[in-house]
């Protein structure tokens, strides 16, 4: 079936760094790829999407291009904040279910001054 | 800007208690889920409803009931808790399924403890 795997965390930088957290996907067709970032004691927000191949999705600095040949969706961003320190999931749309979303099992990121 | 309300916030049950989770939604969407967050597993869905006054069973529906009495509002059911159903409990909302449509908003979650 479909599934999401992302790079394990935690995942720690300094501020300023360059951050990389990677995911890849197995689905069958072309499914909408997504980004949520979730703060502490907080719901999932929406971060970035892609709906096809060689999309690039892209907010507040971050990025995640939809790679097709590698089936990845990497997220990064060039330069994190401090404020950037939350639990980051990728997630696919799966038409099946209702359109539920697929999760990774999240990557927690801290951003240290 | 309410977008997607969950009630109550945090809940202790003993084991065999029951009790109803409420989400509700202002932005006129269609479908509704809710999902469970446990550590090291992202989410996964229980139930979804496409729709006013239909339901259907997610990945993990077993121990939940839910209701979508009325388009703005799905309840989530727990009959008998037991200590398994510790875990923080999402509720989404989306206007479809289409690429432009299936974008889905969360609400801040419900901390549910079972003793």
């Amino acid at each position: 079936g479909d599934s999401v795997t992302q790079m394990e965390g935690p995942v720690t930088l300094s501020e300023e760094a360059f951050l990389t957290i990677n995911c890849t996907y197995t689905a069958t067709g072309y499914p909408s790829l997504f980004w949520y970032v979730q703060y502490p004691g907080e719901g999932l927000q929406l971060l970035l999407k892609a709906t096809k191949a060689d999309d690039k999705g892209s907010n507040k600095g971050f990025e995640a291009t939809y790679r097709k040949e590698t089936t990845s969706f990497h997220l990064e961003k060039g330069s994190v904040q401090v404020s950037d320190s939350a639990v980051y999931f990728c997630a696919l749309h799966q038409y099946n279910q209702g359109g539920k979303l697929i999760f990774g099992q999240g990557t927690e990121l801290s951003v240290k001054p | 800007n309410a977008g997607v309300t969950q009630t109550p916030k945090f809940r202790v049950l003993k084991t065999g208690q029951s009790m109803t989770l409420l989400c509700a939604q202002d932005m006129n969407h269609e479908y509704m889920y809710w999902y469970r967050q446990d550590p090291g597993m992202g989410l996964r869905l229980i139930h979804y409803s496409v729709g006013e006054g239909t339901t259907a069973k997610g990945e993990v529906p077993d121990g939940y009931n839910v209701s979508r009495l009325k388009k703005q509002n799905f309840l989530l059911g727990l009959e008998s808790a037991a200590p398994s159903q510790t875990s923080v409990y999402f509720c989404a909302s989306s206007l479809g399924q289409g690429a432009s449509k299936n974008i889905q908003y969360f609400g801040a979650g419900t901390r549910l403890s079972v003793l």
